[in-house]
């Protein structure tokens, strides 16, 4: 049964970086229909996108978030990770990391979300 | 603000049916077959519920049904259980630049 873990710190500073590590069990992360990825909820409001990647480093960024985002893949370690520059406290959130099945074989384009990990709050505060 | 367009809030009675729906362009639902519905318990993870608009996966329960006419996908729910008062999502795949767009969800109370 697949599934995903979020790890890393549940505290970041202002103007710091937050990193996460989503470790995934009971399937490979090497698969050419899936993209890898995560996703918000800021404290009582909807999901947004950050962005996903391929275990071929194929990216796909939420554009608001662009230049503070870095996504990266151990595909020896089954790990994939998050990178997020230059917090503040509007990135305050619960973060996800998931499977994302793709519309057609190496295709960045999102057909459907799943599994979901069980989430981490990230708490950005000095 | 969401790219999909999700009444906020629905309510309805145990055994009642209800439908939440989801509004996109042609350039997302009009389109494409994308569309997928998410279940969230306050505290949890979202949960996939239905893909490619109409298709449940294994073991999520028959009374779930999706659909979808033009811009407009909806999520029906019927014979209303106390379980399923939580939040809902909607997601599709879209032919801009982030090639995916969400719902700003729907909260369902069963009353």
């Amino acid at each position: 049964q697949l599934q995903l873990q979020e790890s890393g710190p549940g505290l970041v500073k202002p103007s710091e970086t937050l990193s996460l590590t989503c470790t995934v069990s009971g399937a490979s992360i090497v698969s050419s229909n899936y993209y890898w990825g995560w996703i918000r909820q800021p404290p009582g409001k909807g999901l947004e996108w950050i962005g996903s990647m391929s275990y071929t480093a194929n990216i796909n960024y939420n554009p608001s978030l662009k230049s503070r985002i870095t996504i990266s893949v151990d595909t020896s370690g089954n790990q994939f990770f998050l990178r997020l520059s230059s917090v503040t406290a509007e990135d305050t959130a619960v973060y996800y990391c998931a499977r994302i099945k793709t519309i057609y074989w190496g295709a960045k384009g999102t057909a459907w979300i799943d599994p979901w990990g069980p989430g981490t709050l990230v708490t950005v505060s000095s | 603000q969401s790219a999909l367009t999700q009444p906020a809030s629905v309510s309805g009675s145990p055994g009642q049916s209800i439908t939440i729906s989801c509004t996109g362009t042609s350039s997302d639902i009009g389109d494409y077959n994308y569309v997928s519905w998410y279940q969230q318990h306050p505290g949890k993870a979202p949960k996939l519920i239905i893909y490619d608009v109409g298709l449940r996966p294994s073991g999520v329960s028959n009374r779930f049904s999706g659909s979808k006419s033009g811009n407009t996908a909806s999520l029906t729910i019927s014979g209303l259980q106390t379980e399923d008062e939580a939040d809902y999502y909607c997601i599709s795949y879209t032919s801009s630049v982030t090639a995916v767009v969400f719902g700003g969800g729907t909260k369902l109370t069963v009353l």
